[in-house]
């Protein structure tokens, strides 16, 4: 069973520090991995999409990498910003299916 | 234009009630997805279009029917539904090759009581 894992759950951090979100899977037959973010009784945003055979994508301040061996991929947020407080989620792409992690609540102190 | 549109917003409805979620595409997009979120959880796959063909169905209760009438257009309709299946419901489309970007709607918001 595809499986994914977000940590931490929740993070804090005061204004204009960097951070990193983790995201772990357990099925490296992964086609693309996504990162989304979600505002309070949101849709979903696009943030970054990765595909299999790429180790790295970057928008701006956001920069996803992604490591398929080890199932691994981590969303590196510079200079954080309270506007950036919201649920960041990860998915991966099996087939047709979007498999999400739970979610990582990020709250940026000003 | 990467928008998804989904209509109503907000949808309160009776368990005798039948509704129906609807949601947009226009961005030439050949598969389009329905989720559905609970408070606090991660979206789950309910079903799956493909080229307005259902390819995959999650193992949903009857009591939700999908419907794709167009390359656009993907219905959801909803008839005797539970308390427990309130939720935010959501829309998703992307093209039909699998290493592609999925673009989510904003979401309807359905309670039952």
């Amino acid at each position: 069973k595809q499986e994914v894992t977000q940590i931490p759950a929740a993070l804090s951090v005061p204004e204009g520090e960097n951070l990193v979100l983790n995201c772990s899977f357990t099925d490296s037959a992964i086609y693309n991995l996504q990162w989304f973010r979600q505002d309070p009784g949101k849709g979903l945003t696009s943030l970054l999409l990765i595909q299999s055979s790429q180790r790295e994508q970057t928008s701006g301040r956001l920069n996803a990498s992604l490591d398929k061996s080890s199932g691994r991929s981590t969303l590196y947020i510079a200079a954080s910003q309270p506007g950036d407080s919201a649920t960041y989620l990860c998915a991966g792409k099996y087939g047709n299916k979007l498999v999400f992690g739970a979610g990582t609540i990020l709250r940026v102190k000003s | 234009d990467t928008e998804v549109t989904q209509t109503p917003k907000h949808l309160v409805m009776g368990m005798t009630n039948k509704k129906s979620l609807k949601c947009e595409q226009h961005m030439g997009h050949r598969a389009m997805y329905w989720y559905k979120q609970k408070a606090k959880k991660p979206p789950e796959l309910m079903f799956v279009y493909s080229y307005e063909k259902l390819s995959i169905n999650e193992s949903v209760p009857s009591r939700f029917s999908p419907e794709c009438p167009n390359s656009s257009l993907l219905n959801l309709h909803l008839h005797a539904l539970q308390p427990e299946d309130s939720a935010l419901y959501l829309c998703a489309s992307s093209q039909v090759e699998r290493n592609t970007e999925a673009f989510f709607g904003q979401g309807t918001r359905l309670t039952v009581v």
